[in-house]
């Protein structure tokens, strides 16, 4: 695709169950980030996959969430025994190659929203 | 660890006039490049202005510039002749250029363009 796209755009869940959020990122782009945006917030890093690298999950909140990506393409965020304080949308962007000095590209993001 | 800090949560400009969104970073890197990212109501963030921190020059694009003193670590960006497409939260971001490349976000700055 054109662009970095997010499924699904809404999600609304019951506290307790699982949930998975995917990330599609440009065709070719090695490097590929989650971010948590809550309400009126900035953004909060989550993981970061580059090329065939272990992952740097540092800024995941819990061990309720993991990621994977598979292929060194597709992404998918599960977040698992949700609770109300993890509704906010979150984020994916990719990039070309070294991240760091390379623009990021994002998709439109996933709001969740645990009721 | 790089930390950016954006001090001013909220901003207003009058059509056509000039503002300068605030941003500071820290960080132990020579290596590294800065961005602000502009994100709208629709949520799509995108890249307003990058700039490597080996130039001095500053980066400008069209209305946008920065103002870059690296020995203060200061990123701020200047909106001329400001238009009211141009409301919306600004993110500073700083990207490392070293082994990590991980871009760091500030929590953002929400800009508002009255007529």
């Amino acid at each position: 695709g054109a662009g970095v796209s997010q499924s699904p755009s809404n999600k609304v869940t019951e506290k307790g169950k699982d949930v998975e959020l995917r990330c599609d990122p440009i065709s070719g782009h090695t490097a590929l980030y989650w971010y948590r945006q809550s309400l009126g917030q900035g953004l909060e890093f989550l993981i970061y996959f580059q090329g065939n690298s272990a992952p740097d999950k540092s800024g995941l909140p819990s061990d309720r969430f993991s990621a994977e990506r598979t292929g060194g393409s597709v992404s998918t965020l599960t977040i698992q025994r949700t609770q109300q304080e993890d509704s906010a949308v979150y984020l994916c962007a990719s990039s070309s190659r070294r991240a760091g000095d390379t623009e990021a590209f994002f998709g439109q993001g996933t709001r969740l929203t645990v009721v | 660890a790089q930390t950016v800090t954006q001090s001013q949560p909220e901003m207003s400009v009058q059509e056509a006039e000039t503002v300068t969104l605030s941003c500071t970073y820290d960080t132990s890197e020579n290596n590294y490049y800065l961005f602000w990212y502009k994100q709208p109501p629709s949520r799509q963030m995108i890249l307003v202005i990058r700039q490597e921190a080996y130039k001095q020059q500053n980066a400008t694009e069209n209305r946008f510039s920065v103002n870059f003193q690296k020995a203060a670590k200061s990123f701020s960006l200047k909106i001329s002749d400001s238009q009211l497409g141009d409301t919306a939260m600004y993110f500073c971001a700083f990207g490392d250029g070293g082994s990590n490349y991980k871009l760091t976000f500030g929590k953002g700055t929400l800009l508002t363009v009255n007529p």
